[in-house]
C-alpha cells in the first residue's frame, strides 16, 4: 500500500533562510509524487509532480524536490524563505496501480519568521 | 487559470438533514474526486467518478453518500442523514487523465453539522 510521511508537524524559518521540509513514501509501485501548499482559508495548489523523469524536480515560487529511491524521500527546498511561503504543505502520493486517488501525509506547517 | 470552484464555502446543518455539495470542475477535465479533511487530520479520499459512474471509491464512501454529474458542468456530492462526525472540509478536484495525473483542487467547503 501506498503511504507517505511528512516528518515534521511544523517548521519555523527565518525570512531569506533555507526551508527544508522533509517527506518519505512507501510504495509497491513506481511512485508518483506530489507536493501542495494550503494557504489559510484557500483550497490545495499544486506546487510540483514527480512521475518518473527527472529526479530534481522544479515548481512554482522557487521550490523544488529531489526524489531519492535508494532514501525513499521526496524532499520540500527552498533557498530562500519569503514571508508569504508560510503555508501547510503536503506531501502526496498516487494511489498507484489501478488506483487514481492521491494519499495525503499529515502536512507541515511552515512559519516565516521576519 | 482555469480552477476548480466549491459552493457554497460553508454550510451549516442540522444532524440527520441531507446536504448537497456543489463543484464546477475544470472544463476539459474528465476526472472528477471528492476528497474531505476533518479538523486537524489527513486529508482523506471518498471517491472518484469517471464516464458518469463511481470508478473508486474509499470505505468511508458508504450508502450514506451519493455522487452525480447532473449536467455537464457540475459534480455534487450528497450526504444523506448527517452526522456530526461529517463535519469536516470537503474538497473537489479534477484531472485530465486518472494515473500520475495532478488533481486540481477548489478551495473546499466548510461543513458544520450541529
Amino acid at each position: 500500500a501506498q503511504s507517505v510521511t511528512q516528518l515534521d508537524s511544523h517548521v519555523s524559518v527565518s525570512e531569506g533562510t533555507p526551508v527544508l521540509l522533509r517527506c518519505n513514501y512507501s510504495s509497491s509501485y513506481s511512485p508518483s509524487l506530489f507536493w501542495y501548499v494550503q494557504h489559510p482559508n484557500k483550497g490545495l495548489q499544486l506546487l510540483l509532480k514527480y512521475t518518473s523523469a527527472a529526479t530534481l524536480v522544479k515548481g512554482i515560487n522557487g521550490f523544488e524536490a529531489e526524489f531519492k529511491k535508494s532514501e525513499t524521500s521526496f524532499h520540500l527546498t527552498k533557498p530562500s524563505a519569503h514571508m508569504s511561503d508560510a503555508a501547510e504543505y503536503f506531501c502526496v502520493v498516487s494511489g498507484g496501480g489501478s488506483q487514481g486517488n492521491l494519499i495525503f501525509g499529515k502536512g507541515t506547517k511552515l512559519s516565516v519568521k521576519p | 487559470e482555469p480552477e476548480v470552484t466549491q459552493t457554497p464555502s460553508h454550510q451549516v446543518t442540522q444532524m440527520g438533514q441531507e446536504v448537497i455539495l456543489r463543484c464546477v470542475p475544470i472544463s476539459n477535465h474528465l476526472y472528477f474526486y471528492w476528497y474531505r479533511q476533518i479538523l486537524g487530520q489527513k486529508v482523506e479520499f471518498l471517491v472518484s467518478f469517471y464516464n458518469n459512474e463511481i470508478s473508486e471509491k474509499s470505505e468511508i464512501f458508504d450508502d450514506q453518500f451519493s455522487v452525480e454529474r447532473p449536467d455537464g458542468s457540475n459534480f455534487t456530492l450528497k450526504i444523506r442523514s448527517t452526522k456530526l462526525e461529517d463535519s469536516a472540509m470537503y474538497f473537489c478536484a479534477s484531472s485530465q487523465g486518472r494515473f500520475n495525473q495532478p488533481q486540481h483542487f477548489g478551495d473546499g467547503t466548510r461543513l458544520s453539522i450541529l
